[in-house]
C-alpha cells in the first residue's frame, strides 16, 4: 500500500501558485519524498525529490516539515499545461526499493 | 537522450486471446518495472527487474501474465489468456538501478479486452 495520502483533486488559478499537500506521517528516517507528474496519455514525468531539505529546480519547488511528516509541493505560476495528476511517493534508499504509487492528486489549471 | 521505449502503443485483443508488450529501457539502466494502470488509478508495480533477475513479482497475476528479460536489457511482458479486467494501460520504466536513482517511464501501451 502507498505510504502517502493526497487530495484527490484540487483547483488553481492560470499564473498563480499551485501548493499540493502530500501527508506520510509513517515515513522512516531513510526514506525520500518523490513527486511525479501524469499528463493524459503520457507515462508519469519525475519532477523532484528532497529528504528534509527544501528543493528547488526549474520545475517546482518541495518544502517538507521539519518532523518530515508532510510536504507541499508547489508550482509557482501554473499553466494550463500543469494540469495532471501529480504523485507523491514515499521511496527508501535501498537496494531493489520498490516504488509504490498512491491514486494521486488530480489538479486543474483553469484559464 | 533517447527515453523508454514501448510498442505496441494500443492494442484491442478479445478475451481469451494472447497479447505481448514490449519495452526497451535507456540504455545502461539495470532497473526495468512493468507497471499496471486501470483508468482512474495509479500504477500498479507487476514485477521488477534488476539486469535479468527478477526482484519483486509479487503483484504479478502469474496465472496468466508472464515477464522475461532474457539479456538484461529488454523486456517483454505477455498475456495469455487475457481477461476483460486487464483493459488497462501497461506502463515499462527503467532506472539505473542504484539505490535513489530516478525512475523513467514509457509513454505506455493501453490495452483493451474485448
Amino acid at each position: 500500500d502507498a505510504k502517502t495520502t493526497q487530495p484527490p483533486s484540487m483547483d488553481c488559478a492560470e499564473g498563480r501558485a499551485a501548493n499540493l499537500p502530500c501527508n506520510h506521517s509513517t515515513i522512516s528516517g531513510n526514506e525520500y519524498v518523490y513527486w511525479y507528474r501524469q499528463i493524459h496519455s503520457q507515462g508519469p514525468q519525475y519532477i523532484i525529490h528532497g529528504l528534509k531539505n527544501n528543493e528547488t529546480n526549474e520545475m517546482a519547488s518541495l518544502i517538507i516539515t521539519e518532523d518530515r511528516k508532510s510536504s507541499t509541493l508547489i508550482l509557482p505560476h501554473a499553466t494550463l499545461r500543469d494540469t495532471a495528476v501529480y504523485y507523491c511517493i514515499v521511496r527508501p534508499l535501498t537496494s531493489y526499493d520498490k516504488v509504490i504509487f498512491g491514486p494521486g492528486t488530480s489538479l486543474s489549471v483553469i484559464p | 537522450e533517447a527515453g523508454v521505449a514501448q510498442s505496441p502503443r494500443y492494442k484491442i485483443i478479445e478475451k481469451r486471446q494472447s497479447v505481448a508488450f514490449w519495452c526497451n529501457p535507456i540504455s545502461g539502466h539495470a532497473t526495468l518495472y512493468w507497471y499496471q494502470q486501470i483508468l482512474g488509478q495509479g500504477p500498479k508495480l507487476l514485477i521488477q527487474f534488476q539486469n535479468n533477475g527478477v526482484v519483486d513479482d509479487s503483484q504479478l497475476p502469474k496465472d496468466r501474465f508472464s515477464a522475461e528479460r532474457l539479456k538484461g536489457v529488454d523486456s517483454t511482458l505477455k498475456i495469455q489468456p487475457a481477461k476483460l479486467e486487464d483493459s488497462a494501460v501497461y506502463l515499462c520504466a527503467s532506472s539505473l538501478g542504484t539505490p535513489g536513482n530516478t525512475i523513467y517511464f514509457g509513454e505506455g501501451s493501453w490495452l483493451t479486452v474485448v
